[in-house]
């Protein structure tokens, strides 16, 4: 098992609700990444997160909103929620945005069921 | 732009058989390539990675995987399969442009058969 921990394990909500989904990173890691996977699919990415700031973001619109902490913690916003936004959730850390064979490293993830 | 072919939605093995779950890729630059596997209700586990140097990477549980770069393939192989490998796996790839973020394949569904 990894050390990155997610909660809440699973979410019911409706539409147009909003929702915060959060991630523990593993000791030591700066650098947070949050993905979405579908029923069927593959992670998508979402945004990643380093040093508190935004580094990089997917084709997902702005009701997604992210935040990380000073301990490296993240936060996962959706507005407005929307039936297709059902997915698992996914968070991943790893230890320096920079290098680019770092391994990410994947939480257990959030089921998010929006009815 | 990346993208990760995984062209087998199922692989099904004998129990002591070797597997192989298939991946190509296309990227612009040196691919990093990646290989998870996901067990239901779970998140994704990683099992090896390539970044440079030998063609054969060597990962977790017996896994290897081959990088071919005329091919642009990076098939992940195991010698002798066991039923508890039985699981979804996905491949990866990430490049030096753009966000430093994984872009995955829609994964294969391996199963082993006692």
């Amino acid at each position: 098992e990894t050390g990155v921990t997610q909660s809440p394990t699973h979410l019911i909500k409706t539409r147009g609700q909003q929702v915060t989904l959060r991630c523990s990173s593993q000791s030591g890691h700066n650098t947070v990444s949050w993905y979405q996977q579908a029923l069927g699919q593959g992670p998508q990415f979402i945004f990643q997160y380093y040093r508190e700031e935004e580094n990089g973001r997917g084709n997902f619109p702005p009701r997604f909103s992210g935040l990380q902490f000073p301990n490296y913690s993240s936060e996962l916003n959706v507005n407005a929620l929307e039936l297709d936004d059902s997915a698992l959730y996914l968070c991943a850390s790893s230890l320096n945005v920079d290098l680019y064979q770092e391994t990410q490293y994947f939480g257990p993830g959030t089921r998010l069921l929006v009815l | 732009a990346q993208s990760v072919a995984q062209p087998e939605d199922q692989v099904n093995v004998a129990e002591g058989n070797p597997l192989t779950v298939k991946c190509t890729y296309s990227v612009s630059g040196n691919p990093y390539l990646f290989w998870y596997v996901q067990y239901p209700n779970r998140g994704l586990q990683f099992l090896l990675k390539y970044i440079t140097g030998d063609n054969l990477v060597k990962g977790s549980y017996g896994f290897e995987a081959e990088f071919n770069k005329s091919q642009t393939s990076f098939h992940l192989k195991k010698p002798s399969a066991l039923v508890s490998d039985s699981a979804l796996y996905f491949c990866a790839v990430r490049t030096l442009t753009g966000a430093n973020n994984l872009f995955f394949g829609t994964g294969t569904r391996l199963t082993v058969i006692p």
